[in-house]
């Protein structure tokens, strides 16, 4: 399978405060890159698709503005939490495929954590 | 929206026994995957099926793609300690744009007891 790295793997936070967390896909460039969240004991829920070069698709109830995602290169996304509060605190993974049709690969996931 | 009934929730075996675990849709979907996740892990994919009636191996690890494309079942032979995890089932319809993304079960906690 291919190999995906998420930076950082872990991060505290105070509230208000941004934190940016990086997708990369080290094995293939990946056209499509995907973020979700989990939250404890839960699924992975999607938050948005993000294509390169082109503006992320978000899912119902997620706030673009508060989720900013930057797919600048085939090999890089990155997820921004901007004015982040404790219940942003959750598991965020990414995932990245070769197209949109291929099989996901997922990140080892960054664990956010908002005081 | 589409959803995923996943079942069980939560298994406790004995190390040796067999496993398996199912999900069920609302609706079709043209792929179905099944994925291993352990604590702070991101899932790792185990079996993708991609044709109704297709049964798949990897290891002791054997799924099914349902015939009404609407189920898929995930079983585990001879379980192991480190079988220990959360099992989910996802699914795809493939139609095109945003419709390749994964609908994810609720996942299966499996335990195996030495």
């Amino acid at each position: 399978g291919a190999v995906v790295s998420q930076h950082p793997s872990r991060v505290i936070c105070k509230s208000g405060t941004s934190v940016k967390i990086e997708c990369r896909s080290l094995d293939f460039q990946a056209t499509t890159m995907f973020w979700y969240r989990q939250f404890p004991k839960q699924s992975l829920m999607l938050m948005a698709t993000s294509n390169e070069g082109s503006k992320a698709t978000y899912e119902q109830g997620v706030e673009k503005d508060k989720f900013l995602i930057n797919h600048a290169s085939l090999t890089l996304s990155t997820l921004t939490v901007t004015s982040a509060h404790p219940e942003d605190s959750s598991f965020y993974i990414c995932s990245t495929a070769q197209g949109a049709g291929e099989t996901q690969y997922f990140g080892p996931g960054t664990r956010l954590l908002v005081l | 929206g589409q959803q995923l009934n996943q079942s069980p929730q939560s298994m406790f075996i004995q190390e040796g026994e067999d496993v398996s675990m199912n999900c069920t849709s609302s609706s079709i979907f043209n792929t179905w995957l099944w994925y291993k996740q352990e604590p702070g892990e991101g899932p790792v994919l185990l079996i993708a099926l991609y044709k109704a009636g297709e049964l798949t191996s990897n290891g002791r690890l054997t799924a099914q793609f349902g015939i009404t494309r609407k189920d898929s079942f995930l079983n585990i032979s001879a379980s192991i300690p480190s079988d220990v995890g959360i099992y989910f089932c996802a699914g795809r319809t493939d139609s095109g744009g945003s419709n390749y993304k994964l609908t994810f079960g609720k996942g299966t906690l499996l335990t195996v007891n030495p």
